[in-house]
């Protein structure tokens, strides 16, 4: 079974900081997919990255990054400098077999707080 | 990227009544569809698997009697809430998977809130 956990729930931090959202993921499958989205308080589900297990470089984009540790089966999520826009619920996700196409697991989410 | 567009985005009804709910593909394929739930405060659950010509798989623990789902096209997939309670009352929320892509993501509706009287 796939399990996927989101420890902190709600996180508050002041605008211009950073905040990191760990997840971790269980999985007995070699083959799987990673994924976190941003739900804003409109409720859409936004596509943030994907990353199959066997690629474990760590990714940047804009203000976003990614720090995936097989090791300790975790796809850990930091924004930096944060902005008002960034407050949201970050949900992370896992999907077992070859083309991360199957069903998605959710964490329960990380609700982000940015006060400006 | 692609879009999902999920109708109506809020509807309240009286118990007892049916809801539609409908999930299109606008600018792609999709031979997969999937139906979640999602209770305030909490993470998404998985209803079932809608596919394009065939019968969805349902979550253990969701009823298919009640919650309707029908695939009848490439682009469009509809959950039916029938004789819809109270409890019934949540965010409804679709996905389509496009298969064109090599990343073959699921793009999400903008969801659906049911609030049932």
């Amino acid at each position: 079974a796939q399990k996927v956990t989101q420890a902190q729930t709600e996180i508050s931090v002041v605008e211009k900081e950073d905040v990191t959202l760990d997840c971790v993921y269980e999985t007995r499958d070699t083959t799987y997919y990673l994924f976190w989205y941003k739900q804003p308080p409109s409720g859409e589900l936004v596509f943030l990255i994907r990353r199959n297990s066997f690629d474990e470089q760590n990714e940047i984009s804009g203000r976003y990054s990614w720090n995936f540790q097989k090791s300790t089966s975790s796809f850990n999520f930091t924004i930096t400098a944060s902005q008002v826009v960034d407050s949201a619920v970050y949900f992370c996700a896992l999907s077992e077999g070859p083309y991360g196409n199957n069903r998605l697991a959710f964490g329960k989410g990380n609700q982000v707080v940015v006060i400006p | 990227g692609a879009v999902v567009s999920q109708h109506p985005s809020r509807v309240i009804c009286k118990s007892g009544t049916s809801v539609k709910i409908e999930c299109r593909s606008l600018d792609f394929q999709a031979t997969t569809m999937f139906w979640y739930r999602q209770f305030p405060k909490q993470s998404l659950m998985l209803m079932a698997t809608s596919n394009e010509g065939s019968k969805a798989t349902y979550e253990q623990g969701v009823e298919k009697d009640k919650f309707l789902i029908n695939h009848a096209s490439l682009t469009l997939s509809t959950l039916t809430v029938t004789s819809a309670h109270p409890e019934d009352s949540s965010f409804y929320i679709c996905s389509a998977r496009d298969l064109a892509t090599p990343e073959n993501i699921q793009y999400f509706g903008a969801g659906t809130r049911l609030s049932v009287l």
